[in-house]
């Protein structure tokens, strides 16, 4: 988990709320990436960054949202609109695009919405 | 479409026994392929990953994998399981699809689960 971090480790929100999850690394990483994990079902990509002030959707991006307005932040945002919330929600980073770089794990934060 | 299967939802090993977590893919052209360990409520740990080159690829924590071009396979082993291997591994592959962003499709996992 080291280089990345993510807050708060558990979030409880009431449903109809937004939240958002933040995710910071000191790597020095140009990618950014935020995954979806439900039991069974492994990860999903919601979205991903290559550099800063963009982003794309990934394979289940309704009802998120996010930012790149710094290198080392890609908070996401889960809005109302997300018919499921509750979910371990995964943020990695790495080196880059081009070569098929590893890509480095938070430590996740687990969100429960009622 | 590209994916990637891991075929066995659980697997049980006695300890100090040989373990193997299998992992099959569907990719066009070579493929990039990772391994992945998870510990309860933790983050994802990178083990070993196969780009080119030699077909045995040596990882963290005494861990190796077989890539095996006519099989479409990439199975996991060590030769000797510790308790301390229990956890969840994810089998990954590489989106060689244009302008993906480096993005990982992950198979479903296989709980691990090594008894003294």
């Amino acid at each position: 988990d080291g280089g990345i971090t993510q807050s708060p480790k558990y979030l409880f929100r009431k449903e109809g709320q937004n939240v958002t999850l933040s995710c910071e690394q000191n790597l020095n990483h140009d990618a950014m990436y935020w995954y979806r994990q439900d039991p069974g079902q492994g990860l999903r990509l919601i979205y991903y960054s290559q550099i800063v002030n963009d982003f794309q959707k990934g394979d289940i991006a309704e009802g998120y949202s996010v930012s790149r307005e710094k290198k080392e932040s890609f908070p996401l945002t889960v809005t109302s609109a997300q018919k499921n919330p509750t979910a371990f929600y995964l943020c990695a980073s790495s080196m880059g695009q081009g070569f098929p770089y590893e890509q480095y794990f938070g430590p996740g934060t687990r969100l429960t919405v009622t | 479409a590209q994916s990637v299967a891991q075929p066995e939802d659980q697997v049980n090993v006695a300890e100090g026994n040989p373990l193997t977590v299998k992992c099959t893919y569907s990719v066009s052209g070579n493929p990039y392929l990772f391994w992945y360990v998870q510990y309860p409520n933790r983050g994802l740990q990178f083990l070993l990953k196969y780009i080119t080159g030699d077909n045995l690829v040596k990882g963290s924590y005494g861990f190796e994998a077989e890539f095996n071009k006519s099989q479409t396979s990439f199975h996991l082993k060590k030769p000797s399981a510790l308790v301390s291997d229990s956890a969840l591994y994810f089998c990954a592959v590489r989106d060689i699809s244009w302008n993906q962003g480096g993005k990982l499709i992950f198979g479903q996992g296989t709980e691990l689960s090594v008894k003294p």
